[in-house]
């Protein structure tokens, strides 16, 4: 499985747009990207997830390069709602099992 | 009602019980996962399932034992807690479709 490199944390204020980026320098071919949310106290939750170019949700955008060696996830317009950490995956659209980072601890301020 | 339940939400127990963790789904899922997270650190793998027939260590796996019941239910058990598995603990399934995984919202085990 690939490794993944990802900022320790992140501030940021209400209203900004915020992009977090995610190295993978050896991504496999047939991996996907994943980005999950997670609160204190709660089990993560499924953000976004794309193979290449440009993916958008109603919650957020997943960028990748063409080299797939890195990804961004962009929110819009955070909310300090969005305090949370952030973890970036990588694994094939089969992949058995899932391995977590550190992911990065996005701290929004009024 | 959630899609992933686990029970207990909090448990504090002693030194050398056996303590099981049980966790159930309503997703429908066949893939189900039990992960450990300790404060400021990521998840870490223990025990992964694909079938009630197939069962998988993961990173961490010493020390914890598991069980599918049911396509729907995977316990996880430690045999003689010890204060080192003071932590969260996450159920997690998953499908082969692009929704990924789905979370329990965790069993705060405390071993004194």
């Amino acid at each position: 499985l690939a490794k993944t490199t990802q900022p320790i944390s992140m501030d940021s204020y209400e209203g900004q747009e915020v992009n977090i980026t995610c190295s993978h320098n050896n991504i496999a071919t047939n991996d996907y990207i994943t980005w999950y949310q997670q609160f204190p106290s709660q089990g993560p939750r499924f953000i976004i997830q794309g193979y290449k170019t440009k993916v958008t949700n109603e919650v957020a955008s997943l960028f990748i390069p063409a080299d797939r060696k890195s990804s961004t996830l962009s929110l819009p317009r955070v909310s300090l709602s969005d305090t949370a950490v952030y973890y970036c995956l990588v694994g094939g659209y089969n992949t058995d099992k899932l391995i977590f980072g550190t992911g990065t601890r996005l701290q929004v301020f009024p | 009602d959630a899609d992933v339940t686990q029970t207990p939400r909090n448990r504090i127990t002693k030194t050398g019980k056996r303590i099981m963790l049980e966790c159930s789904q309503t997703k429908g899922h066949d893939r189900m996962y039990w992960y450990r997270q300790d404060p400021g650190l990521g998840l870490r793998l223990i025990y992964y399932s694909f079938d009630v027939k197939d069962i998988n260590k993961g990173e961490i796996s010493d020390g914890y034992s598991v069980s599918r019941q049911a396509q729907a239910k995977f316990s996880l058990s430690l045999e003689s807690a010890i204060p080192n598995q003071t932590a969260l603990y996450f159920c997690a399934t998953s499908d082969l479709d692009r929704e990924g995984y789905t979370f329990g919202s965790g069993t705060r085990l405390t071993v004194v």
